[in-house]
């Protein structure tokens, strides 16, 4: 089935440092999304992007839709202690099924205050 | 609204025993999901609903397992004759049919076997 490359996959960072991190796929994508995941919990949505070349903030995340159709970014801005967790990104095969999400394999993201 | 809801949050089984898992989506949602995660991976698709139809299932998905829907709003997941290699995170998302659809995922079931 499709793969999701994502990456980095870990990084360490000190409290107040920005963040990049992004995820590829061999097929053109229409729908991505971004979750983050703490130990025992399951993912919480954070953004969801639907049009190439769309840039979509909360709060101190933002996030693109590559305008390949075929990666997507996330950027955390002024890292807190709170950001620590796994982040996935998860997106819809364009011509695939219209409801399966692909997940990468996650960003595991720890913060040093 | 309190969200996808999972029941239990854990559960530990010895080999061979059968389990079920339980999720009630939020309430308006007519597409239902359960998929599986193990340890350093991203969660993976097992089998989707759309109201009480179940619309696919991943090969993931042998013979042991077999969730229901039954009148489009919990959903049930059952493991029998349980192996170890089924211990995992299971986890149960819902969304509201559209062009931008967003699943939103509960808190899982940590099953382990023994």
């Amino acid at each position: 089935g499709q793969q999701l490359n994502q990456s980095p996959q870990s990084m360490f960072i000190q409290e107040g440092e920005d963040v990049s991190m992004n995820c590829t796929s061999s097929s053109i994508f229409n729908t991505w999304l971004w979750y983050k995941q703490d130990p025992g919990e399951g993912p919480v949505l954070l953004i969801a992007l639907y049009k190439a070349g769309e840039l979509t903030s909360n709060g101190r995340l933002t996030a693109q839709f590559g305008i390949t159709r075929k990666d997507s970014f996330l950027n955390i801005s002024a890292s807190i202690p709170s950001d620590v967790g796994i982040y996935f990104c998860a997106g819809r095969e364009s011509g695939g099924s219209n409801y399966k999400l692909t997940f990468g394999k996650g960003t595991l993201l720890t913060v040093n205050p | 609204d309190t969200g996808v809801s999972q029941d239990p949050r854990h559960k530990i089984t010895k080999r061979g025993q059968n389990v079920t898992f339980r999720c009630d989506p939020i309430s308006e949602h007519n597409r239902l999901y359960w998929y599986r995660q193990t340890l350093g991976q991203g969660p993976e698709f097992l089998t989707y609903f759309q109201n009480e139809a179940q619309l696919e299932k991943s090969r993931l998905l042998s013979d042991r397992f077999s969730a229901e829907r039954p009148k489009g709003s919990f959903s049930t997941l059952e493991i029998q004759r349980t192996e170890q290699g089924d211990s995992a995170m299971y986890l149960c998302a819902s969304s509201l049919s559209g062009m931008n659809e967003k699943l939103f995922f509960g808190s899982g079931t940590q099953l382990s076997v023994l």
